[in-house]
Order: C-alpha cells, then sequence, then structure tokens
C-alpha cells in the first residue's frame, strides 16, 4: 500500500524553526518527485515546493523562498522541509504529496501535519 | 488572490449536472495540464482528474474533465449527497515557476 506520513508539526514562536519530515512506502521512492502542500485553517490549497528525484532541481512558492528548504534522502525513503523565520502566515496543515513531474498530479497525499505559529 | 480563478460556490439536487469552472492565463492553464482535486471535510485532497481530462482508477465516470484555452470546467454528472466537498483545479505556472491552484468551490447538494 503506498503510503506518507508526515511528521514535525507543532506549535512555534514568529521567528522560530521546524522541521518537517515525510517518511514514503509502498513504491520506488526515488523514481517521483515530491511536494509540501499547505492549507491555513478554513482556508484553500497553496503549493509550497517541490523536489526532483535526485534532488537537483527544486521549486519553491515566492512566499517562502530564503525561508524554508526542500531536501530528500532517497536512502531513507523520506523527505523534508526545514522551515526558518516562521510567520503567523505559515500557520498550516502541511501535506505531502508525489508526483511524476514538477506538474501538480499528486496522488497520493499524506494525513497533514499542523504547524502553528504563534507567541 | 489565487493565480486560479474558481467560483467560491456551486449546488444542485441529487441527478443534477453540475460544472465548476476555472480559469487561468496562457502561463497556467494556456501552456500546462489541468488537475481537479476533492477534499471531503476534515480529510486530505483525492486526485479526481489529471492530464485535463483523465480519471485515476477507483474515480467514477461521474467526473469528467476538460479545457479550452485558458479555462477548464469539472463536471459532475448524476449528483449524490456524498460528491459534497471542496473541489480544487491547479496547474503548472510557467512565469511564476511554481504549482498553482485555485481558490476552491464548496459543492453543496441540496
Amino acid at each position: 500500500e503506498v503510503q506518507l506520513v508526515e511528521s514535525g508539526g507543532g506549535l512555534v514562536q514568529p521567528g522560530g524553526s521546524l522541521r518537517l519530515s515525510c517518511a514514503a512506502s509502498g513504491f520506488t521512492f526515488s523514481s517521483y518527485w515530491m511536494s509540501w502542500v499547505r492549507q491555513a485553517p478554513g482556508k484553500g490549497l497553496e503549493w509550497v515546493a517541490n523536489i526532483r528525484q535526485d534532488g537537483n532541481e527544486i521549486y519553491y512558492v515566492d512566499s517562502v523562498k530564503g525561508r524554508f528548504t526542500i531536501s530528500r534522502d532517497n536512502t531513507k525513503n523520506s523527505f523534508y522541509l526545514q522551515m526558518n523565520s516562521l510567520r503567523a502566515e505559515d500557520t498550516a496543515v502541511y501535506y505531502c504529496a508525489t508526483g511524476d513531474s514538477y506538474n501538480p498530479e499528486f496522488d497520493p497525499w499524506g494525513q497533514g501535519t499542523l504547524v502553528t505559529v504563534s507567541s | 488572490q489565487s493565480v486560479l480563478t474558481q467560483p467560491p460556490s456551486a449546488s444542485g439536487t441529487p441527478g443534477q449536472r453540475v460544472t465548476i469552472s476555472c480559469s487561468g492565463s496562457r502561463s497556467s492553464i494556456g501552456s500546462n495540464h489541468v488537475y481537479w482535486y476533492q477534499q471531503l471535510p476534515g480529510t486530505a485532497p483525492r486526485l479526481l482528474i489529471y492530464r485535463d481530462n483523465q480519471r485515476p482508477s477507483g474515480v467514477p465516470d461521474r467526473f469528467s474533465g476538460s479545457k479550452s484555452g485558458i479555462s477548464a470546467s469539472l463536471a459532475i454528472s448524476g449528483l449524490r449527497s456524498e460528491d459534497e466537498a471542496d473541489y480544487y483545479c491547479a496547474a503548472w505556472d510557467d512565469s511564476l515557476r511554481g504549482a498553482v491552484f485555485g481558490g476552491g468551490t464548496k459543492l453543496t447538494v441540496l
């Protein structure tokens, strides 16, 4: 069974850092692009970043450039989102998702992990 | 303000056909495939349509997608109560060099 499991969410103060992880199983992780998508409370979906199979092609939404870093470890079937200089507007459920290109063809998705940025 | 524009709400009665529109630009929908997602309350989104009009296995053929120019549509025929959900369109945007979503459409089955 294809499965994605996020972890690492929690409460953090503005300006703080958090590292999200996504563990994959049930498919050949190293063959797929991986993405992070977030959803603020009561709001719509927002793509955050994605990373190519070999990690050498990466894209970010403008609002997180310079603050967030996406990475992956194919030996551990996992990928990550290092979030620095967090702001209140980063508060959201963060989903990890997989696809076979940079296109937003996300299937499947993880269950999501909540990040709350508040003092 | 989302890059892709969807109506905030739509509704229909059981058995009806409903369409949800998604408007973009030349650099998004005009140049790339469109994807549609269904999100039931409290759950992660689910891929409904990929590459404009393809259905993943397990998605009923009541759901169909189309694209023309810089706009796309999701049609749901034979509306059922379990179709009540939020629906999102998505596409890659060549100018932004990133993926973009529509603001979402809340479908109510009356």
